[in-house]
């Protein structure tokens, strides 16, 4: 069964830091990866998603995160946090690539201070 | 261009009751499918439709059942509500039985009291 791991439920950085936000993944067959994020009193945005063209994956608003097999893990990045950065991120898994009957984490909340 | 809409926003319902939640398709978009977010939790897929037709669900009882109608909007109901039915309701839309991207609503919030 698949399954993803969300590594800290709360991340804090002061603004123009370096974001980071964990996920590992369990699957038995290779995986489709996404990462959404969540503002208050809204719905889900897409940020970006791994479908095995490339390890590495751009998103929007300068998100990137790295497929990594070996440790079964998608960690999300971003070089500059900006305030507006402030939200609940989720990652999910799905069996195809379209991201249907996805399987989500638990979500990070990530509070950026200026 | 419309995205996906739900309605209501909000919802408050008896324990016992059965409630209906709605959701159209953001344009262009055949498919629909409904999650569950509980309170500090991330969403939870409950099932899709395509074609009218109920294509996969995810671990919910029978309690919860949808319809998908000729227009490609749907419903979610939930009979005989518990408390733990307290939750945020996403509906996400896509095409062709769920082969491109899903754009998700802003939700109904529902809570059971």
């Amino acid at each position: 069964a698949q399954s993803v791991t969300q590594l800290g439920s709360h991340v804090s950085v002061s603004e123009g830091a370096l974001v980071l936000l964990r996920c590992n993944y369990s699957s038995s067959v290779p995986p489709y990866l996404f990462w959404y994020v969540q503002y208050p009193n809204q719905g889900l945005q897409l940020l970006l998603k791994y479908t095995s063209a490339a390890t590495l994956v751009k998103g929007i608003n300068g998100f990137e995160a790295e497929f990594k097999k070996s440790e079964t893990s998608f960690h999300l990045t971003k070089p500059s946090a900006h305030m507006s950065d402030a939200a609940e991120y989720f990652c999910a898994v799905s069996k195809n690539q379209a991201g249907t009957a996805l399987i989500f984490g638990k979500g990070t909340t990530l509070s950026v201070s200026s | 261009d419309a995205g996906v809409t739900q309605s209501p926003t909000h919802l408050i319902k008896t324990r016992g009751q059965q409630v209906t939640l709605r959701c159209s398709p953001k344009s262009g978009h055949d498919t629909v499918s409904w999650y569950q977010q509980a309170l500090g939790q991330g969403p939870q897929f409950i099932f899709q439709y395509y074609e009218e037709e109920e294509r996969q669900r995810g671990n919910f009882p029978d309690r919860f059942s949808g319809h998908q109608f000729p227009n490609y909007s749907s419903e979610l109901n939930v009979n005989a509500l518990l408390l733990g039915d307290s939750a945020l309701y996403l509906c996400a839309s896509s095409f062709g039985g769920g082969g491109t991207e899903a754009f998700f609503g802003q939700g109904t919030r529902l809570t059971v009291v």
